[in-house]
């Protein structure tokens, strides 16, 4: 247990429909991230949170849909995925930069397969 | 650009051997540097972390890691593996004024009997 809960575990989804991914954390942390994991490529930053502020997008299709409600939940909402959205989506948190002991910590991840 | 490198691809090593493992990073500053470790289906895990002052670093799980600046290098070892130690390893890398956390492509690790 990292203090960084994702949920769901698994999802299967429709081309056509709407899910979202929810990721929470209790370390007090500033910092929230989405990354995509997806096979044989490193791992992709998708959307960068701190203090409810987004401050990194990088690039990522309209059809992902980050929300910051508070610093301690970060959704990602989903619509009209397509087959390579398929991968693992990982969440983290972190202190944000200039901070001491500035690592992320990361969820479980949420395997999602786009049919 | 900013990269890091980890120029294995795959490991395999037998229970009770030495594993290294390889990372160089390519950044205009010194940057924060990290290993995780990933089993399957499995979240990243934080082994250690180097950010300034000793070059050798220890962690979780018997790891320890060597900052070598001169050849821009964060090299993970472990004495002596264990089967489970079997995962997927990931180097990465932060500069102190950022928030983008990159990571090297990974290294998985088979540990035979």
């Amino acid at each position: 247990e990292t203090g960084v809960t994702q949920t769901p575990r698994h999802l299967v989804m429709g081309m056509t429909n709407k899910k979202s991914l929810k990721c929470e954390q209790h370390l007090g942390h500033n910092a929230m991230y989405w990354y995509k994991q997806s096979a044989k490529k490193p791992l992709e930053l998708m959307f960068v949170y701190s203090l409810e502020e987004r401050v990194e997008n990088n690039s990522v299709p309209s059809r992902f849909s980050p929300e910051c409600p508070n610093s301690s939940h970060l959704f990602l909402h989903l619509h009209t995925l397509q087959p390579e959205d398929s991968a693992l989506y990982l969440c983290a948190s972190s202190q944000g930069p200039g901070q001491l002991n500035t690592e992320a910590f990361f969820g479980q991840g949420t395997r999602l397969t786009v049919v | 650009a900013q990269s890091v490198t980890q120029p294995d691809i795959h490991i395999t090593v037998s229970e009770g051997a030495s594993l290294e493992l390889r990372c160089n990073y390519s950044y205009g500053a010194t940057p924060y540097l990290f290993w995780y470790v990933q089993s399957p289906g499995q979240g990243l895990q934080l082994l250690l972390k180097y950010f300034s002052g000793d070059t050798l670093v220890q962690g979780i799980k018997g790891f320890e890691a060597e900052f070598k600046r001169s050849q821009s290098s964060f090299n993970l070892r472990k004495p002596s593996v264990h089967w489970s130690d079997a995962a997927e390893y990931f180097c990465a890398a932060l500069l102190s004024n950022d928030y983008k956390l990159s990571f090297g492509a990974g290294t998985t690790v088979t540990v035979r009997a």
